[in-house]
C-alpha cells in the first residue's frame, strides 16, 4: 500500500459526459501527478500540482482540468468525454525535493 | 524530449532463471532513472532509482546501473521467482525547475515466470 488512495476505482460512462477523479495523496507530501494509462499511447504524464498550484504540464487535453485543494487533496475533471479517454488514470505524490513518486491504485475509465 | 525505450515483450523465462530487460533513454540533462513495476490490477510500485551515473539501485534481488555513457539502465535479476511476473516500466525524471519532476516512462516490458 504507497499510502496514496484514488477513488472511485471504476467508473463507467457515455460519450459527451463529465466525470470527476479523486486522489488524496500520502501523508506530508505537497505534490500531486496525473497519469494516464491507455494501450495506444501508454503511461503519459498529464499534469503536476504543488502546494495546490499548477507546476507542469504534459499531454492534457484542453477537455481536461484539475486542481489542488488546501487539504492537498486532488481532483482531475474530465468533460466533453469521448471514446479514446477510456483509460486507466493514476495520480501520484511526492514530498518537496523527493524524485520518488508513490502512485495510487488508479482509476479505471470506461466510456461507452 | 526526453525518452525511454524499453525492449519488447513479452518476456517468458523458467523459474531461478537470469533475467535482463534492457532499457536506454534520451534526455537533455542528468536525470534521475526508476524502475516501476504494475502487478496485474494494481498500480505502479517503485522498485528502484538511481540519480546519478555510475549509481546502482537495487531492491529485492533486483539490480540496475546507471550508464551515462551507454545512456542505459538494464534491469537484471539472478533467479527470477513466479511471484516476479508483472510488467516493467523504466523511467526517468528529469529536473525542470523547481518542484517540478514529471515522470517519462517506456513502453513497459511484461515478464512471465513459468514454474
Amino acid at each position: 500500500d504507497s499510502g496514496v488512495t484514488q477513488t472511485p476505482k471504476h467508473l463507467i460512462t457515455a460519450t459527451g459526459q463529465r466525470v470527476t477523479l479523486r486522489c488524496s495523496p500520502r501523508s506530508g507530501d505537497l505534490s500531486v501527478y496525473w497519469y494516464q494509462q491507455s494501450l495506444d499511447q501508454g503511461l503519459q504524464f498529464l499534469i503536476q500540482y504543488y502546494n495546490g498550484e499548477e507546476r507542469a504540464k504534459g499531454n492534457i487535453l484542453e477537455r481536461f482540468s484539475a486542481q489542488q485543494f488546501p487539504d492537498l487533496h486532488s481532483e482531475l475533471n474530465l468533460s466533453s468525454l469521448e471514446l479514446g479517454d477510456s483509460a486507466l488514470y493514476f495520480c501520484a505524490s511526492a514530498r518537496t525535493d523527493s524524485y520518488e513518486q508513490y502512485f495510487g491504485p488508479g482509476t479505471r475509465l470506461t466510456v461507452t | 524530449g526526453d525518452s525511454v525505450t524499453q525492449m519488447e515483450g513479452p518476456v517468458t523465462l523458467s523459474e531461478e532463471a537470469f533475467l535482463t530487460i534492457n532499457c536506454t533513454y534520451t534526455a537533455t540533462g542528468y536525470p534521475s532513472l526508476f524502475w516501476y513495476v504494475q502487478y496485474p490490477g494494481e498500480g505502479l510500485q517503485l522498485l528502484l532509482k538511481a540519480t546519478k551515473a555510475d549509481d546502482k539501485g537495487s531492491n529485492k534481488g533486483f539490480e540496475a546501473t546507471y550508464r551515462k555513457e551507454t545512456t542505459s539502465f538494464h534491469l537484471e535479476k539472478g533467479s527470477v521467482q513466479v511471484s516476479d511476473s508483472a510488467v516493467y516500466f523504466c523511467a526517468l525524471s528529469e529536473h525542470l525547475g523547481t518542484g517540478r519532476r514529471a515522470l517519462t516512462f517506456g513502453s513497459g516490458t511484461r515478464l512471465q515466470v513459468q514454474p
